[in-house]
């Protein structure tokens, strides 16, 4: 089967860096995708990776490493706002298909 | 602001009872997606279109079924409605070309099975 694993909650200072791992196991990859939730809301769009590294988008980047099905989100300088659940998400195939994890709730002190 | 509109908002319906939810891609974009969210978990991907065609099919009950039409608005059909259907359910959209891997959400529709 496809899993995808990330912690279920990390808790972090505004002002600090904080990373949220995934690590998936699939049948196919294309790329991996990062997307945010707040409480009510509809997920939005953060970034998505298809090769290796890390890529930057102004406070938040994103990193993978296909060799370790393994990839990160880097959210730097935290504000109170970014208090929400961030999700991954595998492209397994030509289709745009998602498989997702579970989410991680992050939650931000002032 | 997405782009991405569904409807309705709300709904409370009985067990046994069918529903429609409605989805209107932003403007331009082709794909269409469902997916299903239960109470704090992740999304279930249900069913993508592709410019009125099935593309790929998750973990749709055969309860369920979709279409999406000429003008690309997309609708999810549920019936025989049990209270394990009560959800969030969106529907999502995606553009072609170099932002293919961008989906973007629909404010959702919050399904109550009673």
């Amino acid at each position: 089967g496809q899993s995808l694993e990330q912690p279920s909650e990390v808790t972090a200072v505004e002002g600090a860096i904080v990373q949220i791992n995934c690590t998936y196991q699939t049948s196919g990859f294309y790329g991996l995708s990062w997307y945010q939730q707040h409480d009510g809301g509809a997920p939005t769009f953060l970034s998505y990776n298809a090769l290796d590294g890390l890529e930057e988008t102004g406070r938040f980047s994103s990193f993978l490493s296909r060799s370790d099905s393994y990839g990160y989100l880097l959210l730097q300088e935290l504000q109170m706002k970014d208090s929400a659940s961030y999700f991954c998400a595998v492209r397994m195939d030509s289709n745009y298909q998602l498989i997702w994890g579970a989410g991680t709730k992050l939650i931000i002190k002032p | 602001d997405s782009g991405v509109t569904q409807t309705p908002k709300h709904l409370i319906t009985a067990t046994g009872q069918r529903v429609t939810l409605r989805c209107s891609p932003r403007s331009g974009d082709l794909s269409v997606y469902w997916y299903q969210q239960s109470l704090d978990q992740g999304l279930q991907f249900l069913i993508q279109y592709y410019n009125g065609e099935e593309r790929a099919k998750g973990n749709i009950l055969e309860r369920f079924s979709a279409q999406q039409f000429p003008d690309l608005h997309s609708e999810l059909n549920l019936s025989s409605l049990e209270l394990g259907d009560s959800a969030l359910y969106f529907c999502a959209s995606s553009p072609s070309g170099r932002t293919h891997n961008e989906q973007y959400f629909g404010p959702g529709t919050r399904l109550t099975v009673t």
